[in-house]
């Protein structure tokens, strides 16, 4: 497609739940990102890939944070076992190349109760 | 550690006005700097794009540019109208980090008409 696209929009869990997110980048692009937005302006990295391969998971808590990208199916990002402090907007990003611009999807809001 | 600083926090203009937003960065080892808007409960929307060898970019009433040696980049927007209002993040991609990028804090711009 031509925009990034992430499911669901919304997202509500209770604490010890598992999530998983969606997100579909835009046709032809090799590069994957997911970022979290904790705070109002707050954005961590998480994870990147190129294709199916793990480019970067420098900022994936590993412990409950896994994620993939598989071919002809959306990457996905699941979180095991929520907490409270996991409750965020998750986006994804893509790009053709790891240092082209990156475009963002409308990103997934986790609500942790 | 890269560090990005959005100054100011939060802008008030009347519509018409010319304004600059700054942004700076700790480490001048980037590969590019993007600019992005964000409305309120909404996805990111890239504007600008400047690759380090760049000095500047523009896109319409949109003017961004870029001293990697001192660390700072200005997004110039010129004749302020109340669509404009959001929040203008920059984000930079620094040389062997990957391809992720490391945001601001943002600075919050309103126009009012």
């Amino acid at each position: 497609g031509e925009e990034v696209a992430q499911t669901p929009k919304h997202l509500v869990r209770g604490e010890g739940q598992k999530a998983k997110l969606y997100c579909a980048p835009i046709k032809g692009h090799s590069y994957v990102f997911w970022y979290q937005q904790v705070l109002k302006n707050e954005f961590k990295f998480l994870i990147s890939f190129q294709n199916e391969n793990v480019f970067d998971e420098t900022g994936m808590p590993k412990e409950r944070f896994s994620a993939k990208c598989l071919p002809n199916s959306p990457c996905s990002l699941e979180i095991q076992a929520t907490k409270l402090e996991d409750s965020a907007v998750y986006f994804c990003a893509s790009s053709q190349s790891g240092g082209d611009e990156q475009f963002f999807g409308p990103g997934t809001r986790l609500t942790v109760l | 550690k890269q560090e990005v600083t959005q100054i100011p926090a939060a802008l008030s203009v009347p519509e018409g006005e010319n304004l600059v937003l700054n942004c700076s960065f700790t480490d001048s080892a980037i590969y590019n700097l993007q600019w992005f808007r964000q409305d309120p409960g909404k996805g990111l929307t890239s504007l600008l794009l400047i690759q380090s060898s760049q000095r500047e970019q523009t896109s319409g009433r949109l003017n961004a540019s870029l001293d990697k040696s001192s660390g700072r980049s200005t997004l110039y927007i010129a004749a302020s109208q109340p669509g404009d209002s959001a929040t203008y993040l920059c984000a930079v991609r620094g040389v062997n980090q990957g391809g992720k990028l490391i945001f601001g804090q943002g600075t919050e711009l309103s126009v009012k008409p």
